[in-house]
């Protein structure tokens, strides 16, 4: 079945380690995008990337870091600068054509501790 | 600054009833609007959308209406049924943003028997 997977679903750390979330989608997508979000809030970008080997910052990018070396996959890293990364955080993809909308896989729960 | 905003952050209605969420947004360029229905603890999945050139849009028991010149859509269920209970994110994208969605903070919506 085509979709976008995350792993794992839920993870727990401790505060001031690094910890990278995956993000895979069969779907032949060339856009992917990481969302985190917090309650009551909406989705918020954290970061975005077009094509293989290119990413952009999205509106709360500061300690976080991606790479896209592959079309299918563009994992997150939550650094020890990000403030308060306890959230829930969802990765989408969306193929070409301005109209399609995203599709998002089922997130990842994060929990500094 | 929100560009996208749903001012009702829950909304109880009856099964059988229509349910009406609403939506606003400020910025003028967002030209492709869409509607998302989110579970806790799963991502979201995509409802409906419209684009600008629409004032509505129709899918089975969903329809999406906007109104361009007040900056509003809504989303109308009808009728509500009980698995119809969960969060709506409106969302807005504009032409050449390469998909980079804006969202809404969400209304929970809460289908009574």
């Amino acid at each position: 079945d085509g979709g976008i997977t995350q792993s794992p679903k839920y993870l727990f750390r401790k505060e001031g380690q690094n910890v990278t979330l995956s993000c895979e989608q069969n779907l032949n997508h060339d856009a992917m995008y990481w969302y985190r979000q917090d309650p009551g809030q909406g989705l918020r970008l954290i970061y975005y990337s077009q094509i293989v080997n290119d990413f952009q910052k999205g509106d709360i990018a500061e300690g976080y870091s991606v790479s896209r070396e592959k079309k299918e996959s563009f994992p997150l890293t939550v650094t020890s600068a990000q403030k308060n990364p306890t959230a829930f955080y969802l990765c989408a993809s969306t193929g070409q054509g301005v109209d399609n909308e995203q599709f998002f896989g089922p997130g990842t729960r994060l929990t500094v501790l | 600054d929100q560009q996208v905003k749903q001012n009702s952050p829950s909304l109880s209605v009856q099964e059988g009833r229509i349910s009406i969420l609403n939506c606003d947004y400020t910025n003028s360029m967002f030209d492709y609007f869409l509607w998302y229905k989110k579970y806790p603890a799963e991502g979201p999945t995509f409802l409906i959308s419209i684009s600008s050139i629409k004032d509505k849009n129709e899918d089975g028991r969903f329809t999406v209406f906007l109104n361009k010149s007040a900056k509003h859509l809504s989303l109308h269920i009808v009728p509500s049924q009980p698995g119809d209970s969960a969060v709506y994110f409106c969302a807005a994208k504009s032409l050449g943003s390469w998909g980079k969605l804006q969202f809404g903070a969400g209304t929970q919506v809460v289908v009574t028997p």
